[in-house]
C-alpha cells in the first residue's frame, strides 16, 4: 500500500520553463489537495478536488493549474516558473466520510533560478 | 488572512519535559482541529485531533487541550523524547460542503528535545 505518491523528489527549473508535479494515492480518496511550505509559513492551500472532473482554487492558486481525470491522479502544473514558485509542494488525499486525515506525500522540492 | 495563529516559532525542551504549544484561530465554523508531525524530508502526518465537542483527548504522551470559548486549543507532549524532534503544526478544517477536509494551518513550531 503506497499510499500517496509525488514525482519527482527534487526538481530546478529556469525561470520561464514549465513542469507539471505527478501526484497520485491508491486508497481510493475523494478528495485530493496541493500545498506548497514555505519556512515560518505553514502549509497553504493551492488547488484542491472532491472528486475525478471537479477541481476548485485554494488560498494561493496564480501560477498554477491542475486536472482530475481519475480518481488516483492530481497532477499539479507549473506554467511560466517564477522565483517565488520555489517551495516545497506536498499532495494529499483523505476519505469523503468520517474523520477528515489527510494523508501527505513526501513532497517535492523546487527550485526556481 | 491568517486564520490560524501558532505558537511558538521554535521550542527546546530537555528530555522527560513537557512540550507545549499552543494555537488560535479566528473562524468559529471549524469544527475539525488535527495536529501534524512532520520529520525532515518527510511530508505531515497526523498526529492527533479533536473535535469541539470535547475539552481534551489524551493518546499516549499526546494531549490537546481544547477551549471552545477562547477560541484556542494547544499541544502537550508529556515526558518529551529526542525521538519527538519534528515539526509540528496545529490546523482547522470545517465540515460540510465545498470547505469539506480543506486544512488551514498554523505556521508551525520546530520542536527539539535534548537528550
Amino acid at each position: 500500500n503506497a499510499g500517496v505518491t509525488q514525482t519527482p523528489k527534487f526538481r530546478i527549473l529556469k525561470i520561464g520553463q514549465s513542469m507539471t508535479l505527478q501526484c497520485t494515492q491508491d486508497m481510493n480518496h475523494n478528495y485530493m489537495y496541493w500545498y506548497r511550505q514555505d519556512p515560518g509559513m505553514g502549509l497553504k492551500l493551492i488547488y484542491y478536488s472532491v472528486g475525478a472532473g471537479i477541481t476548485d482554487k485554494g488560498e494561493v492558486p496564480n501560477g498554477y493549474n491542475v486536472s482530475r481525470s481519475t480518481t488516483e491522479d492530481f497532477p499539479l502544473r507549473l506554467e511560466l516558473a517564477a522565483p517565488s514558485q520555489t517551495s516545497v509542494y506536498f499532495c494529499a488525499s483523505s476519505l469523503w466520510e468520517g474523520e477528515t486525515e489527510a494523508f501527505f506525500g513526501q513532497g517535492t522540492r523546487l527550485t526556481v533560478v | 488572512q491568517q486564520q490560524v495563529k501558532q505558537s511558538p516559532q521554535s521550542l527546546i525542551v530537555q528530555k522527560g519535559g513537557i512540550s507545549i504549544i499552543n494555537c488560535a484561530y479566528e473562524n468559529t465554523a471549524f469544527d475539525y482541529f488535527p495536529w501534524y508531525q512532520q520529520f525532515p524530508g518527510k511530508g505531515p502526518a497526523l498526529l492527533i485531533a479533536i473535535r469541539p465537542d470535547v475539552s481534551e483527548k489524551k493518546e499516549g504522551r499526546f494531549t490537546i487541550s481544547f477551549n471552545k470559548s477562547a477560541k484556542q486549543f494547544s499541544l502537550h507532549i508529556m515526558d518529551s523524547q529526542p525521538g519527538d524532534s519534528a515539526t509540528y503544526f496545529c490546523a482547522a478544517s470545517m465540515s460540510g460542503g465545498t470547505s469539506y477536509g480543506k486544512l488551514t494551518f498554523g505556521q508551525g513550531t520546530i520542536l527539539t528535545v535534548h537528550p
